[in-house]
């Protein structure tokens, strides 16, 4: 039951390369999110959402551009990858406060070579 | 920066043996959350309990939290295989209700 769906679910880029990294949630949930899970870091939370056209910068933002033009959609662009990039990428959403339970995705593992 | 930090790193149990996991974080919370990711997919909410609040149980699975000592554990009862995952604690805190992670304990059950 696909309820958030992440697209690629594998991406190999370059170093300079432009890679954006897809997200689509169909429960209209307000908020949106994109972790980026690390050996050693556990998850870090990179750009998020509280609704179309409103977003924000989480601990780690730097290299990376979101959109958000409809609730349910939440892209994740790296401009141009570097290999500190190199990671795997998760989006989640949830109603937003009173309900912050977090519906996550199947994760983007994103290597940069 | 992290705000929970789970404790331990690695767990390894037999079937049928208990297993618990701490969370300790560092500044007053709204609410702490449990989740378990099995290798290579997303993570799974388990459980979500808020700062006025003590315990909270779900099947085999009992979360305690301890404001004054700023920590809180996870405890799953008679462990299965199917339990092997690593297991994260999330709190939210201050006027923010957005979830932070901590590295997570890895759970090894074996049969």
């Amino acid at each position: 039951d696909a309820g958030i769906t992440q697209s690629p679910r594998y991406k190999i880029t370059e170093t300079g390369r432009q890679v954006t990294l897809m997200c689509h949630q169909t429960w209209s949930h307000s908020y949106m999110f994109w972790y980026r899970q690390d050996l050693g870091h556990g998850l870090r939370l990179i750009y998020y959402s509280a609704a179309a056209d409103i977003t924000d910068k989480g601990e780690v933002p730097d290299g990376y551009v979101v959109s958000r033009s409809k609730t349910e959609n939440f892209p994740l662009t790296l401009e141009s990858a570097t290999r500190s990039q190199t990671s795997v990428y998760f989006c989640a959403s949830n109603a937003g406060t009173g309900d912050e339970k977090l519906f996550f995705g199947s994760g983007t593992q994103l290597s940069v070579l | 920066s992290q705000q929970g930090e789970e404790d331990p790193q690695a767990l390894s149990i037999q079937e049928g043996e208990n297993a618990t996991m701490n969370c300790s974080y560092k500044t007053s919370i709204n609410n702490l959350q449990w989740y378990r990711q099995n290798s290579g997919r997303g993570l799974v909410h388990l459980i979500l309990i808020r700062s006025n609040e003590r315990e909270k149980h779900s099947g085999r699975l009992r979360v305690t939290l301890d404001t004054s000592k700023k920590s809180s554990s996870l405890l799953i009862t008679a462990s299965r295989a199917a339990d092997t995952a690593s297991y994260f604690c999330a709190t939210a805190s201050g006027g923010s209700y957005i979830p932070t992670f901590g590295r997570g304990t890895s759970l090894i059950v074996h049969p």
